[in-house]
């Protein structure tokens, strides 16, 4: 069974760095991209980026270049989000999806994760 | 940078109903569109990709369909498991999504 399982819920203050979890399980790592979205609460989704584990390969919406760095370790076939410094308004849900790098689904993610809530307070 | 625009942000329809939203792309980018259904607390589901491919164990009254900048998302006799939020997604931008309610 294919499954993505996150890390659980995080709480922080602002400043402070953070690094979110993704496992994957069930398929071939290096076949399938894995991205990183963003729902803050209330609102709709947004895509952060997207990693190859193949060959490390990452592309970065404009909105989340800089903020955020996405990686992944190919031994544990697990990708992780990564703040290092975290601001109020990085509280939200953060969701893993896969994406076939064979491009079957177009540029869909096909399976997610459960999700992240990452509350960021003083 | 590419936008996708949806609409209506909020339909209210019946069980029964025959349910449209189209999404706008800003330019024409690729014709490979994906569309995805999320309940309260739960992660977006895969619905079509490819425009018009259904995923697998989606029910047959989900169809989609679009090309160049418009895209449509088609849910015939609507069910009450199908009142979620939807969203599309192409390369690397969502809608800003469409709430079914009753």
């Amino acid at each position: 069974e294919v499954q993505l399982v996150q890390s659980g819920a995080e709480v922080k203050k602002p400043g402070e760095s953070l690094q979110i979890s993704c496992q994957t399980s069930g398929y071939d790592f290096s076949n399938y991209w894995i991205g990183w979205v963003r729902q803050m609460p209330g609102k709709g989704l947004e895509w952060m980026g997207i990693i190859h584990p193949g060959d490390s390969t990452i592309k970065y919406s404009p909105s989340f270049q800089g903020r955020v760095t996405v990686s992944v370790d190919k031994s544990i076939s697990t990708a992780y989000l990564q703040w290092s410094g975290l601001k109020a308004s990085d509280t939200a849900m953060y969701y893993c999806g896969r994406q076939p790098a064979n491009f079957n689904y177009g540029y869909a993610f096909d399976i997610w994760g459960q999700g992240t809530m990452v509350t960021v307070s003083s | 940078d590419l936008q996708m625009t949806q609409s209506p942000s909020t339909l209210s329809a019946s069980v029964g109903d025959r349910v449209t939203i189209t999404c706008r792309a800003s330019q024409s980018f690729s014709t490979w569109l994906a569309w995805y259904q999320q309940k309260p607390g739960k992660a977006p589901k895969l619905l079509i990709y490819k425009t018009s491919t259904l995923e697998s164990g989606v029910p047959s009254r989900f169809s989609g369909s679009g090309s160049g900048t418009e895209f449509t998302l088609t849910i015939t006799s609507l069910q009450p498991d199908d009142f979620a939020t939807y969203y599309c997604l192409q390369y690397m931008t969502f809608g800003q999504g469409t709430k079914v309610e009753i």
